[in-house]
């Protein structure tokens, strides 16, 4: 089955600078890559997403990028506010219609310092 | 439009007993998911409901887990009897089950704690 490595484990960054955290994944066939951003408390919340046939797509301060031939994708956060302190991960599935199986990664403990 | 919704939030049994989750997903998603998630790793796919058939049941361990989704809408998750490893988040979530809409919403989760 997929599987998805995903570093760093933890990341600590000043406010206003970049963040980037990377993720690799083992199927082929995966054509599906959400990125999702868990709080304290709560459950995964999606923040972007790309698929396989996108090699980058950027939503405001958030942008993802994907290399099929080395089957990694990576999550870039610029300018970065106290508010993005979370967990982040990076999840890949492959999108037939009804089995959309999301494998995750460990996770990104990502923390801004003031 | 409302969220998945999952009831209890929290959960505090001993081993051995029996528990279960309840999980409401988001109005006319056809697919539902539940997740465990155990501390510091990403969520894992228990099971994945079509309507109300399994679509994907081959992580669930199916001597003490159980799900069913009932009319294709609401889902419980049974456990009995719990075990400590069992103690972790239940996730649940829902996507549209549509080409091209694979997002998957997920629910604030429901912690248990097994002693």
């Amino acid at each position: 089955g997929e599987n998805v490595e995903q570093h760093p484990s933890t990341l600590s960054v000043q406010e206003g600078d970049s963040a980037v955290i990377k993720c690799t994944y083992s199927d082929s066939a995966s054509n599906y890559f959400p990125w999702y951003k868990q709080e304290l408390g709560k459950g995964p919340q999606l923040i972007i997403d790309i698929r396989s046939n996108v090699g980058e797509k950027k939503d405001q301060r958030i942008a993802v990028t994907l290399n099929k031939t080395a089957k990694h994708f990576s999550l870039h956060i610029t300018e970065t506010q106290p508010e993005d302190s979370a967990v982040y991960f990076c999840a890949a599935s492959k999108t037939n219609v009804g089995n959309e199986k999301l494998t995750f990664g460990t996770g990104t403990r990502l923390t801004i310092i003031p | 439009e409302a969220g998945v919704a999952q009831s209890p939030r929290y959960k505090i049994i001993e081993k051995r007993q029996s528990v279960a989750f309840w999980c409401n997903p988001i109005s006319g998603h056809a697919t539902l998911y539940w997740y465990q998630q155990i501390l510091g790793q990403g969520p894992k796919l228990l099971i994945q409901f079509q309507n109300n058939g399994v679509v994907d049941d081959s992580q669930l361990p199916k001597d003490r887990f159980s799900a069913e989704r009932l009319k294709g809408v609401d889902s419980t998750l049974k456990i009995q009897p719990a075990k400590l490893e069992d103690s972790a988040v239940y996730l649940c979530a829902s996507s549209s089950g549509l080409a091209e809409q694979e997002t998957q919403y997920f629910g604030p989760g429901t912690r248990l704690l097994v002693l």
